[in-house]
């Protein structure tokens, strides 16, 4: 196991409503990403936290907002839900000196 | 055009053989190279690094072509625990991660 965590495992949504996605990293990792994978993609990298600030961001609308807490735990948000929002949400941890990362085991969206 | 890109397969191979997966990437700056393997519904899982000098690991060999934006994942004496789908992912920058869209391997007895 990686030590990474997220919760819910699950959650059901229906479209116009938020979601708030949990991840804690793993210990002695200071950075977590976030990916949305659709069902027979690969991940897509929705943004990245650095010591409690946005350190990148891929092509997603502003509906997607994060937090980092001083723990280096995260937050993903999500706004005004869409159909086409539901994925299964990674986050993934790694330290600043180390490029690998490290993946949770992931909460499956699904909106109605 | 994206920034990774795969061959979705399937591949479905017998015991025993040997297998190849390439991917190509988009953008030169591109700084480090991974493959991921990611079983059905499960989180993806590093497999290896990939270095220019091409590495090796138990049965898998990466390698890397700068030149050409390729990089590929051989696996011999395939078992029937290597069904999954293999992620190629480019880092660039930042640890932005891109990833592939996987290839799909069954290894069949």
């Amino acid at each position: 196991e990686t030590g990474v965590t997220q919760s819910p495992t699950h959650l059901i949504k229906t479209r116009g409503q938020q979601v708030t996605l949990r991840c804690s990293s793993q210990s002695g990792h200071n950075t977590v990403s976030w990916y949305q994978q659709a069902l027979g993609q690969g991940p897509q990298f929705i943004f990245q936290y650095y010591r409690e600030e946005e350190n990148g961001r891929g092509n997603f609308p502003p509906r997607f907002s994060g937090l980092q807490f001083p723990n280096y735990s995260s937050e993903l948000n999500v706004n005004a839900l869409e159909l086409d929002d539901s994925a299964l949400y990674l986050c993934a941890s790694s330290t600043s000196l180390q490029e690998t990362q490290y993946f949770g085991p992931g909460t499956r969206l699904l909106v109605l | 055009r994206k920034e990774v890109e795969q061959d979705p397969g399937p591949f479905n191979v017998p015991e025993g053989a040997t297998v190849a997966f390439n991917c190509t990437y988009s953008n030169s700056a591109s700084q480090s190279f991974f493959w991921y393997r990611q079983d059905c519904r499960k989180e993806p899982k590093l497999l290896m690094s990939v270095y220019s000098s091409g590495n090796e690991d138990g049965r898998f060999t990466a390698q890397l072509n700068r030149a050409s934006q390729y990089i590929s994942l051989l696996i011999r004496d395939s078992k029937l625990s290597d069904s999954a789908t293999y992620l190629c992912v480019v880092n660039r920058a930042g640890n932005q991660f891109y990833f592939g869209t996987g290839t799909s391997l069954t290894v069949i007895p």
